[in-house]
C-alpha cells in the first residue's frame, strides 16, 4: 500500500524567508511524487513532480523539491517565500502499477509580510 | 482553452437522496479521475475512468457509482447519502497516452452538503 505523511499541519514564515513543507512516503515499488497547491475554495494545482532523473526538481512559482530516495522523503521549498504563497499545500505518491493519487494531509503554509 | 469545469459548485441534500455530479476534462483529455476531499483533510481517491470504463477504485462502497461518456465527460453518482458524504468532489482529468506519469489537472470541485 502506498502512502505519504506530512508531519506539519502549519509552517509559518516570514517575507522573504526561505521556505521548506516536509512529505516523507511509502510505497512498494517506485514511487511517481507530485506537489499541489490549494487556494481557498478552490481546485487542486499542479506545481511539480518527480518521476526520475535529477534529485532536484524545478516547478512553478519558484518552488522546487527535493527527492531523497533513502529518507524516502520529498521536501518542498522555495528561497525566498511570498505572501501570496499563503495556501494549503499538499504532497501525493503514485506506486508501481497504481493511476490514482495518495494525498498527504495538507500542510497549511502561512506567509507572514 | 477551458481547463477541467465541474458541475454544480455547490450542492445542499438531505439523508438518503441521490446526487449526481458532472465534470468535464480538460481539451484532449480522456481519463477522469474522481476524488472526495473532506474537511481538513487530502483528497481520497473514488475512481477512474477511461474509455467508458471504470479502470480503478478506491475504498469506497457500491453507494458511489460513475459514468464516462464517449466525450470522455463524467458524471459521479452517490446513493442513500450519509451526513458523512459531506465534502468537496474534486474532479480530475489526464491526458491520452500518460500512464502514472503525468500529472492530473483538478477541477474546482463541487460542495456537498448533506443535512
Amino acid at each position: 500500500a502506498q502512502s505519504v505523511a506530512q508531519p506539519e499541519d502549519q509552517v509559518n514564515v516570514a517575507e522573504g524567508n526561505p521556505l521548506t513543507v516536509k512529505c516523507t512516503y511509502s510505497v512498494s515499488g517506485n514511487p511517481y511524487l507530485f506537489w499541489y497547491v490549494q487556494y481557498p475554495n478552490r481546485g487542486l494545482q499542479f506545481l511539480l513532480k518527480y518521476i526520475t532523473g535529477d534529485n532536484l526538481v524545478k516547478g512553478s512559482y519558484g518552488f522546487e523539491a527535493e527527492f531523497n530516495k533513502s529518507q524516502t522523503s520529498f521536501h518542498l521549498k522555495k528561497p525566498s517565500a511570498l505572501v501570496s504563497d499563503s495556501a494549503l499545500y499538499f504532497c501525493a505518491v503514485k506506486d508501481t502499477g497504481r493511476r490514482a493519487l495518495t494525498f498527504g494531509s495538507g500542510t497549511r503554509l502561512q506567509v507572514q509580510p | 482553452d477551458a481547463g477541467v469545469t465541474q458541475s454544480p459548485t455547490h450542492l445542499i441534500k438531505t439523508r438518503g437522496q441521490q446526487v449526481t455530479l458532472r465534470c468535464s476534462p480538460k481539451s484532449g483529455h480522456d481519463t477522469v479521475s474522481w476524488y472526495q476531499q473532506a474537511l481538513g483533510q487530502g483528497p481520497q481517491f473514488i475512481f477512474q475512468y477511461y474509455e467508458e470504463e471504470e479502470r480503478q477504485r478506491g475504498n469506497f462502497p457500491d453507494r458511489f457509482s460513475g459514468h464516462q461518456f464517449p466525450n470522455y465527460s463524467s458524471e459521479l453518482n452517490v446513493n442513500a447519502l450519509l451526513l458523512g458524504d459531506s465534502a468537496l468532489y474534486l474532479c480530475a482529468s489526464s491526458p491520452p497516452g500518460s500512464g502514472r506519469a503525468n500529472e492530473q489537472f483538478f477541477g474546482p470541485g463541487t460542495r456537498l452538503t448533506v443535512l
